[in-house]
């Protein structure tokens, strides 16, 4: 079935580091694929989406790109910030319309300044 | 717009016994979704809900059950609760439309089964 594998972490970075998650799938077809954050105390939030092979979804820094042939979606920042320590979870949706979602594991960064 | 609303935020319940949640959508959102995070299992989705109807069901034993309201709210019901339920339960709303498009999460339930 489908599935969703990304390094579980922690991962702990100091302000202005490189950051790497790395996620790879399992899925029959070509599905969209998701980044969910989880900031302290918040909801689980959209962080980006790419919707085809070879998509580059980003937003606040963060850039994921969906690459077919290797069957990765990972996420990457340039520069983290101490506001980015939070939860960070790959996604799947199981159904066309992207209303039911697998997830992996989730990888909790801590950033420090 | 209010966002996905969860009641209640917290709730104690001891073995054996049987719990409701409710998930209130974002207004005009038609798809709902629930979700169990657990420490060990990480974020397991459980069913989704869209006008009224139970679309795709995740992993659970029949325990876990769930329904949906004529004006999109739901509520999932646990039934002889186990030690091993203790979890978030999260709900998502979504709106459908030409593209998959993006689930708005609620801050959950926190379940305890003691």
């Amino acid at each position: 079935g489908d599935s969703v594998t990304q390094m579980e972490g922690p991962v702990t970075l100091s302000e202005e580091a490189f950051l790497t998650i790395n996620c790879t799938y399992t899925a029959t077809g070509y599905p969209s694929l998701f980044w969910y954050v989880q900031y302290p105390g918040e909801g689980l939030q959209l962080l980006l989406k790419a919707t085809k092979a070879d998509d580059k979804g980003s937003n606040k820094g963060f850039e994921a790109t969906y690459r077919k042939e290797t069957t990765s979606f990972h996420l990457e920042k340039g520069s983290v910030q101490v506001s980015d320590s939070a939860v960070y979870f790959c996604a799947l949706p199981i159904n066309q319309a992207g209303t039911a979602l697998i997830f992996g594991k989730g990888t909790t960064l801590s950033v420090s300044s | 717009k209010a966002g996905v609303t969860q009641t209640p935020r917290y709730l104690i319940k001891t073995r054996g016994q049987q719990v409701t949640l409710s998930c209130s959508p974002i207004s005009g959102h038609r798809s709902v979704s629930w979700y169990q995070q657990t420490p060990g299992q990480g974020l397991q989705f459980l069913f989704e809900y869209f006008s009224e109807t139970q679309r795709n069901k995740g992993n659970f034993p029949g325990r876990f059950s769930g329904r949906q309201f004529s004006n999109s709210r739901s509520e999932m019901n646990v039934s002889t609760l186990e030690l091993g339920d203790s979890a978030l339960y999260l709900c998502a709303s979504s709106l459908l439309d030409s593209n998959p498009g993006q689930a708005f999460f609620g801050q959950g339930t926190r379940l305890t089964v003691v």
